[in-house]
């Protein structure tokens, strides 16, 4: 079975620009979460969706949004690119079961703002 | 609010050594734990977790980690390491109260020397 994937593994945008990131989940995952995680540090929590809805927020500014698909893929947008939002952009997907559950990774988009 | 914070950012260590990598969290309220390794240039890959039950966890390639709730810890060990064990290892929590918001510490860099 395929695993999470993510395109475009890299991307290099300059200051002021839109970016889409794009994440299919493993099948049969019906919630997608985003992290961020700038070099040298771990993963910082975006966004969750499940069931096509926003189920959790991180504190990110409102330059950050997401929504999640009928088929539950899901697309991150950044909107007016700082160089600060230069980092590896993580999917994560998981199928709830109760309250225990296991978030599976994908590769992730490095993203490069100049 | 929840915090992870992990001792070490860079733990050398010689091939076939034994090796821990400590991890203390804090959470006023109950939390399940996780250790994932990333590789370079990957996502994130779960290499073991805490839900509830007996406080030593096993997990894959060999790692066990053994959760101490009075001293908030959470600390992976594995007694013998390999060249391919180097990499970056994230601690992790998350709510038990059915919140997706996993919070990671920054990371700890294991470097095993031939």
């Amino acid at each position: 079975d395929a695993g999470v994937t993510q395109s475009p593994t890299h991307l290099i945008k300059t200051r002021g620009q839109h970016v889409t990131l794009r994440c299919s989940p493993i099948s049969g995952h019906k919630s997608v979460s985003w992290y961020q995680q700038v070099l040298g540090q771990g993963p910082q929590f975006i966004f969750q969706y499940y069931e096509k809805e926003e189920r959790g927020r991180g504190n990110f500014p409102d330059r950050f949004s997401a929504r999640q698909f009928p088929n539950y893929s899901s697309e991150l947008n950044v909107n007016a690119l700082l160089l600060g939002d230069s980092a590896l952009y993580l999917c994560a997907s998981s199928y709830i079961m109760g309250s225990s559950y296991e978030q599976y990774f994908g590769p992730g988009t490095r993203l490069t703002v100049t | 609010a929840q915090s992870v914070t992990q001792l070490d950012s860079q733990v050398p260590v010689f091939e076939e050594a034994p090796v821990e990598l400590r991890c203390n969290y804090s959470s006023s309220v109950s939390v399940y734990l996780f250790w994932y390794v990333q590789y370079p240039n990957q996502g994130l890959q779960l290499l073991l977790k805490y839900l509830s039950g007996s406080t030593l966890v096993k997990g894959i390639n060999g790692f066990e980690a053994e959760f101490n709730k009075s001293q908030t810890s959470f600390h992976l060990r594995k007694p013998s390491v390999h060249i391919s064990d180097t990499a970056e290892y994230f601690c992790a929590v998350r709510l038990n109260t059915g919140g997706f918001k996993t919070i990671f510490g920054a990371g700890t860099r294991l470097f095993v020397k031939a």
